[in-house]
C-alpha cells in the first residue's frame, strides 16, 4: 500500500472549470507539499502546509490532519496549468514519501 | 537570486560503471535533498543532508551515496551502474524548518542518467 494515494490519476477539463485534486496519505505528517512537473522534468513548489488553508492567485490548498487529507484547488482554469501536480508528505518518521501524481490536462 | 543547479544535465553510462552526480543549491539553503523519477516507480527519495550531515535515507541500496561539502553544495554517487538504474536525478535545496524537508522545496532541472 502507498503511503500516499492521489485522485484522480487523470483529469482533462474545459477552460476555466474548477479543479480538485485529492490526496490521503497514511503516516503522520511533519509537512504536506504540493508540487507542480510540467514536461520535460522540472519541478515547482506550488504549497507547503502542515494546517488549514493556504492561497496563491487561483490555487488554494486545504489540508485536514485528522482526516489525513488534502486537496488543491485550480479556480478559472486555464491551458497553461496543464501539468502533473504530486502531492508529497514529510513524515515524522524522517521519510519523504510521494503520490504517483494527477495529469492535468485544461482544453481551450 | 540562482537557482538550483545540477549537473551534468545528461549522461550516458554502461553497466558496472559509476556516475557522480553535483548540485549547488540556493545561496543560503543549507538542506539538500536527492530524488529518483522513473516512469514505473515515480518519484523517491534518496537522502537529505543538512550542515554536511546525511540526516535522512530512503529505501535504497549502499550503491547509491551522497554527501555534502561546506559550501553546501551535494554529489551524489552511484557505483555499479544496472539497468534500472536509468532514471530522473533530481535535487531539491530549502531551508528546513525542522524535521526532514519541512521547509519549501527548490528544485533543479534534473540529470537524467541513462544505462546501457
Amino acid at each position: 500500500k502507498n503511503e500516499v494515494e492521489q485522485s484522480p490519476q487523470n483529469l482533462t477539463a474545459q477552460e476555466g472549470e474548477f479543479i480538485t485534486i485529492n490526496c490521503s496519505y497514511s503516516v503522520g505528517i511533519s509537512a504536506l507539499h504540493w508540487l507542480q512537473q510540467h514536461p520535460g522534468g522540472g519541478i515547482v513548489s506550488l504549497f507547503m502546509l502542515s494546517s488549514g488553508k493556504k492561497k496563491h492567485g487561483r490555487l488554494i490548498a486545504t489540508i485536514n490532519i485528522q482526516e489525513k487529507h488534502s486537496s488543491l484547488h485550480i479556480t478559472a482554469s486555464h491551458p497553461r496549468d496543464s501539468a502533473v501536480y504530486i502531492c508529497a508528505v514529510s513524515s515524522t518518521g524522517n521519510q519523504f514519501y510521494f503520490g504517483t501524481g494527477t495529469s492535468l490536462t485544461v482544453i481551450p | 537570486k540562482a537557482g538550483v543547479t545540477q549537473t551534468p544535465r545528461y549522461l550516458i553510462k554502461t553497466r558496472g560503471q559509476q556516475v557522480t552526480l553535483s548540485c549547488s543549491p540556493i545561496s543560503g539553503h543549507r538542506s539538500v535533498s536527492w530524488y529518483q523519477q522513473t516512469p514505473g516507480q515515480g518519484l523517491q527519495f534518496l537522502f537529505e543532508y543538512f550542515s554536511e550531515t546525511q540526516r535522512n535515507k530512503g529505501n535504497f541500496p549502499g550503491r547509491f551515496s551522497g554527501r555534502q561539502f561546506s559550501n553546501s553544495r551535494s554529489e551524489m554517487n552511484v557505483s555499479t551502474l544496472e539497468l534500472g538504474d536509468s532514471a530522473l536525478y533530481l535535487c531539491a535545496s530549502s531551508v528546513p524548518t525542522g524535521a526532514i524537508n519541512t521547509g519549501e522545496l527548490f528544485f533543479g532541472e534534473g540529470s537524467r542518467l541513462t544505462v546501457l
